[in-house]
């Protein structure tokens, strides 16, 4: 069992629709990061979180810290947020290496 | 302030050639990682250096080498290429190793072995 699980891996959405990916770890962390990646593009920083709740535009990312467990939202969704996102955890094992979950490609169709 | 940048963006080797692929960053961070992305999984780190002088191995290292050769820059060699290096690349850099710190990532090379 992978120690980052997102969930979906696929998702297809309609504009407008509101979104939600979801990470899973298995570890004690230190902090949460959520990335962008475009087709064929480079990684983009989206948000890093170590507890509630942090809002850029219209990405939303929560965490929870007893539960294991982080959310991403975008709201009112645009064919431009079509990428793939991945999750990865830094844990407090005393390693500083990201743990990465293997993302979720979204689609959403205008 | 260009942030970490990757040459070359994309690379076809034949089985057996050597090439490096150049990071650099202007972020002044001490750390910098290596990274190789394949379809289905997640990034694997293949090297890192925490500090100027300093590397590691990391999850994937076999068929690599790495140079840390300033503050700015870490390199990574391929010395055999194998078709099982296919894959796309991305540099990374931190502030520093300890946690609670961002990676910041490189536009990728993608590279091909044939």
């Amino acid at each position: 069992k992978n120690e980052v699980e997102q969930s979906p891996q696929n998702l297809t959405a309609q504009e407008g629709e509101f979104i939600t990916i979801n990470c899973s770890y298995s570890v004690g962390i230190s902090a949460l990061h959520w990335l962008q990646q475009h087709p064929g593009g480079g990684i983009v920083s989206l948000f890093m979180l170590s507890s509630g709740k942090k809002k850029h535009g219209r990405l939303i990312a929560t965490i929870n810290i007893q539960e294991k467990h982080s959310s991403l939202h975008i709201t009112a969704s645009h064919p431009r947020d079509s990428a793939v996102y991945i999750c990865a955890v830094l844990p407090t094992s005393g390693t500083y290496k990201y743990i990465f979950g293997t993302g979720t490609r979204l689609k959403v169709l205008a | 302030n260009a942030g970490v940048t990757q040459t070359p963006k994309f690379q076809v080797l034949k089985t057996g050639q050597s090439m490096t692929l150049q990071c650099a960053q202007d972020m002044n961070h001490n750390s910098m990682y290596w990274y190789r992305q394949d379809p289905g999984m997640g990034l694997r780190l293949i090297y890192y250096s925490a500090s100027e002088g300093t590397t590691d191995k990391g999850e994937v290292p076999n068929g690599y080498n790495v140079s840390r050769l300033n503050k700015r820059e870490f390199s990574l060699r391929l010395e055999s290429a194998a078709p099982s290096q296919t894959s796309v690349y991305f540099c990374a850099s931190s502030l520093t190793s300890t946690t609670y710190n961002e990676q910041f990532f490189g536009p990728g090379t993608r590279l091909t072995v044939l």
